[in-house]
C-alpha cells in the first residue's frame, strides 16, 4: 500500500511568487492534515480536512495560504504571494478516522523563499 | 495552552550505549502521546504511542517510553543504540482527538 506522497520534494521560489504544494493521502483515509516546520523549530499544525471539508484551519498563518481538497482525495496548499518567512518544510499526514488515530506522514516539501 | 517540550535539541551517544530522549507535555484531562522518528530525506515514522493502559509502551526498533502522569513526561528510551538509530525524534501530543502538538525535535547522533 502506498504511503502519503507529496510533490514537489523541494521548491525554491522568489518572494512574491506563487507556489502550490500537493499531497496525496493514503487511499481510504478521510482525514488529511497539513503541518509546517520552520527553521528547525517545532512542527506546527496548519489545518485538517475531513473528506473535502475543512474541519479545523486554526493554524493557517494568514490569508496568503489557501488549502483545498478536491473530491476528498488529494489536497493542495497554495501560498500566494510567498514571503521569506514561509520557508520551511511542509508536511502532510492522513488518518483513517478521528480519535487517537495514528497519523501517517509524507516526506514533506522543502520550500525556500528567496 | 497545550504544548510539548523536548529539552534536548541534540543527543550524541556511542553505539551500544543506552539513550533517553526527554519529552514533557502540558497536562490535560485527555491526552495521547506519540513518538515519531524522521530519518534523513524521509517522512515521519511512528515509533510508539500511548493511548491508555500500561504506562510502559514498547515500540519498533527496540524503543520504549514511559508515560508519567505526575511528572507530565513521556521519555523515550533504548537500552543499546545502533548507528542506524541516527535520526531526529519528535514527541507529539494529541489533545481532544484533534491536531498534534509537536516538540521541537531531538537529533540523535550515534557514534561508532
Amino acid at each position: 500500500e502506498a504511503g502519503v506522497t507529496q510533490f514537489p520534494s523541494h521548491s525554491v521560489i522568489e518572494k512574491g511568487q506563487t507556489v502550490t504544494l500537493r499531497c496525496d493521502p493514503i487511499s481510504g483515509h478521510d482525514n488529511l492534515y497539513w503541518y509546517r516546520r520552520v527553521m528547525g523549530k517545532e512542527i506546527k499544525f496548519l489545518l485538517h480536512f475531513v473528506k473535502e471539508s475543512k474541519q479545523d484551519e486554526s493554524g493557517m498563518p494568514n490569508n496568503r495560504f489557501l488549502a483545498e481538497r478536491t473530491g476528498g482525495t488529494y489536497s493542495t496548499l497554495k501560498v500566494q504571494p510567498a514571503e521569506l518567512e514561509d520557508s520551511g518544510v511542509y508536511f502532510c499526514a492522513s488518518s483513517q478516522g478521528t480519535g487517537p488515530e495514528t497519523q501517517y506522514f509524507g516526506p514533506g516539501t522543502r520550500l525556500l523563499v528567496l | 495552552a497545550q504544548s510539548v517540550t523536548q529539552l534536548d535539541s541534540q543527543v550524541p551517544v556511542f553505539e551500544e550505549a543506552p539513550v533517553e530522549l526527554r519529552c514533557n507535555y502540558s497536562s490535560s484531562v485527555s491526552v495521547y502521546l506519540f513518538w515519531y522518528v524522521q530519518y534523513p530525506n524521509q517522512g515521519l515514522q511512528l515509533l510508539l504511542k500511548y493511548l491508555s493502559g500500561s504506562t510502559l509502551v514498547k515500540g519498533i526498533n527496540g524503543f520504549e517510553a514511559e508515560f508519567n502522569k505526575s511528572q507530565t513526561s513521556f521519555h523515550l528510551r533504548k537500552p543499546s543504540v545502533h548507528i542506524s538509530d541516527t535520526a531526529e525524534y519528535f514527541c507529539a501530543a494529541l489533545y481532544n482527538f484533534n491536531k498534534f502538538y509537536f516538540g521541537s525535535g531531538t537529533k540523535l547522533n550515534v557514534k561508532p
